[in-house]
């Protein structure tokens, strides 16, 4: 079975200072482990996935994530908070569940921008 | 290119009535499809998946139903909504069953039941 946490419901930063959101995942295979960004009102975009290649992803919006398969975690960082970021944010794990995948979500984390 | 529509945008519907939304993808064949509910304040619930036309998998039992009447048409419905219905759904697609697939979203459709 697999499972996400979120750790943080809410994280408020200023802007031009380090985003750290955190998630620690559960799974009984090797996930695939995706980061989704929702601005208010909207569906969710993709910010970055780790499939079993490199264990720091880059992705869009200067936004990159580090697998560590130790201690089960896949946090998304970003070097310098800009306004845009505000919005809400998903870790997402995905392992065969009965020879399907299906991805489960986490609660999910919004981001507060302060200027 | 893909893309995802749903419809419509935004509903407001009293208690007891039947419900229908839409979601269509363009530019892809064969696409698993995903309906998700966001219940204010809280994360994505999935509600129903389709690996292929006429195949629907449940995931939370409750007085919705989904059908895959085409390959890219995927549909929710309710014959008689309540109040705790309301919430932003979300339409999904995927290109395959592989676990390294990326969701692609809709834009989402707000239901106010009351």
């Amino acid at each position: 079975a697999q499972s996400v946490t979120q750790l943080d419901s809410h994280v408020s930063v200023s802007e031009g200072t380090p985003v750290l959101l955190r998630c620690n995942y559960s799974s009984s295979y090797s996930p695939s482990l995706f980061w989704y960004v929702q601005h208010p009102n909207k569906g969710l975009q993709l910010l970055l996935k780790y499939t079993s290649a490199a264990t720091l992803v880059k992705g869009i919006n200067g936004f990159e994530a580090e697998f560590k398969k130790s201690e089960t975690s896949f946090h998304l960082t970003k070097p310098s908070a800009h306004m845009s970021d505000a919005a809400e944010y998903f870790c997402v794990v995905s392992d065969p569940v009965g020879g399907s995948y299906i991805p489960t979500f986490g609660r999910g984390t919004s981001l507060i921008v302060h200027p | 290119s893909q893309t995802i529509h749903q419809w419509p945008a935004t509903l407001v519907q009293p208690v007891g009535s039947p419900l229908s939304l839409e979601c269509t993808v363009e530019g892809t064949s064969n696409p698993n499809l995903y309906w998700y509910r966001q219940a204010a304040g809280r994360g994505l619930q999935l509600l129903f998946y389709s690996v292929g036309i006429g195949q629907i998998s449940s995931e939370v039992p409750q007085n919705l139903s989904a059908s895959r009447p085409q390959d890219r048409q995927f549909i929710l419905s309710s014959k008689k909504l309540l109040l705790s219905d309301s919430g932003f759904y979300l339409c999904a697609w995927s290109p395959g069953a592989s676990g390294t697939d990326t969701q692609y979203f809709g834009p989402g459709t707000r239901l106010t039941v009351l």
